[in-house]
Order: structure tokens, then sequence, then C-alpha cells
């Protein structure tokens, strides 16, 4: 079993709708936890860290629960420029900063 | 640097050949991080560097897999005897502290033929 688990998609939404992704991670000693955003054939970049009591940046809203270890990622009023891949990104063990990715979620937004 | 410079961009090598990928990560970041990212996956962590000190080399997948932060800046990931499983981007990136995000370089996207 992946450390870090996504759906691949791809999520196919209309420009406007509302689209969430949700990651599982299996080491219950995390304790950062990010959304990065990946353009084709570009490098990830930091979307949002994702916090215990939620955080909202504009149009996207993280989500953390610990007890289920899931995180969520919202993205409101979709729009085309928001189309790439999306990775969950969970600190991995042995307190040396080493982040685990998971797979990506790939969105893509129709006009 | 304004950013995390990776060299080369693009690298083509025949199998069993070695390569060199150079990382220069933004100036005064203590920690640097090695990745591979295969196509369709998420990137996989290779090794971790404090300063000079390579404090975590767990990813690497074999012995063929050597990198270097000799001077606590410029990092080198060198793999011998290139094979064609070892075609994926490789990607550096840096952080000021070893927790929070990191800022990634454009990689270097390897091609073993």
């Amino acid at each position: 079993r992946k450390e870090v688990e996504q759906d691949p998609g791809p999520f196919n939404v209309p420009e406007g709708a509302t689209v969430a992704f949700n990651c599982t991670y299996s080491n219950s000693a995390s304790q950062s936890f990010f959304w990065y955003r990946q353009d084709c054939r570009k490098e990830p970049k930091l979307l949002m860290s994702v916090y215990s009591s939620g955080n909202e940046d504009g149009r996207f809203t993280a989500q953390l629960n610990r007890a289920s270890q899931y995180i969520s990622l919202l993205i409101r009023d979709s729009k085309l420029s928001d189309s790439a891949t999306y990775l969950c990104v969970v600190e991995g063990s042995g307190n040396t900063g080493k982040l685990i990715f998971g797979q990506g979620t790939t969105l893509q937004v129709k006009p | 640097g304004a950013g995390v410079s990776q060299s080369p961009r693009y690298k083509v090598a025949k199998r069993g050949q070695d390569v060199a990928l150079r990382c220069d990560p933004i100036s005064g970041h203590v920690s640097l991080f090695w990745y591979q990212q295969a196509l369709g996956q998420g990137p996989e962590f290779l090794t971790y560097f404090q300063n000079e000190a390579q404090l975590d080399k767990s990813g690497l997948p074999s012995d063929r897999f050597f990198a270097e932060r000799p001077e606590g800046s410029v990092s080198t990931l060198k793999i011998q005897r290139t094979q064609q499983e070892d075609s994926a981007v490789y990607l550096c990136a840096s952080s000021l502290a070893d927790r929070g995000g990191y800022t990634f370089g454009s990689g270097t996207r390897l091609t073993v033929v």
C-alpha cells in the first residue's frame, strides 16, 4: 500500500464547477501536510499547506482529518487555468522534512 | 539565485553511460532534496542534505546512484551505468529549514536509450 493514496482521475469539469479531491495517508505520526500543483512538464509548486482547523485561500479550501488520516482539497468556481495535476503531500518519518507525494489527481476544466 | 536551478534540462544517455545532474539551490537554503518522478507518478524521494551532510539516502534505488553536496550549496546527483528504468525527471528542491514546503527546480529529464 502506498503511503499517500489519491484517485488519479482525470476529473473533467465545466468552468464554474466545484470539484473536490481526496487523499489518504498511512503514517499517523505525520505532522505536516500540503497540496502541490503541477502543470504539464513543469515542476511541482506549493499550492497550500493543510492545517487541522482547515484553511482557505481564495477559491481553494483544504481540510485535514487526522482521525481518518484523510486530506481534502475543494476548488470552487473552477477556472480553465486550474487545469493541472494536484499532488497530495505528507511529511515523511524521520523528522528530516522529507515529503511523500501521492500519485496526483489530474483536473481538466473545460469551457 | 532567485530560484532553484538545475542542469542540464534534458539529458539523453546510452545504456551503461554515467551521468551527472547538477542542482544549484536558492542561496542560503540549508536543506536540499532530490526526487525522481516517473511518467504519470508523483515525485519519489531519493536523498536529503542538510548543508553538506547527507542525512537520508534511503530513497536511492541502488548503489549506482550517488549524491554529494561538498560545500553545502551546489549538489550533484550521479548515476553510474545507467539503465532504461532510470529514465525519469530528476527534481531538486531546497528549503530554508527542514520543515515546510519546498521550492523545486525545473528538473532534468533523463532518457536512457
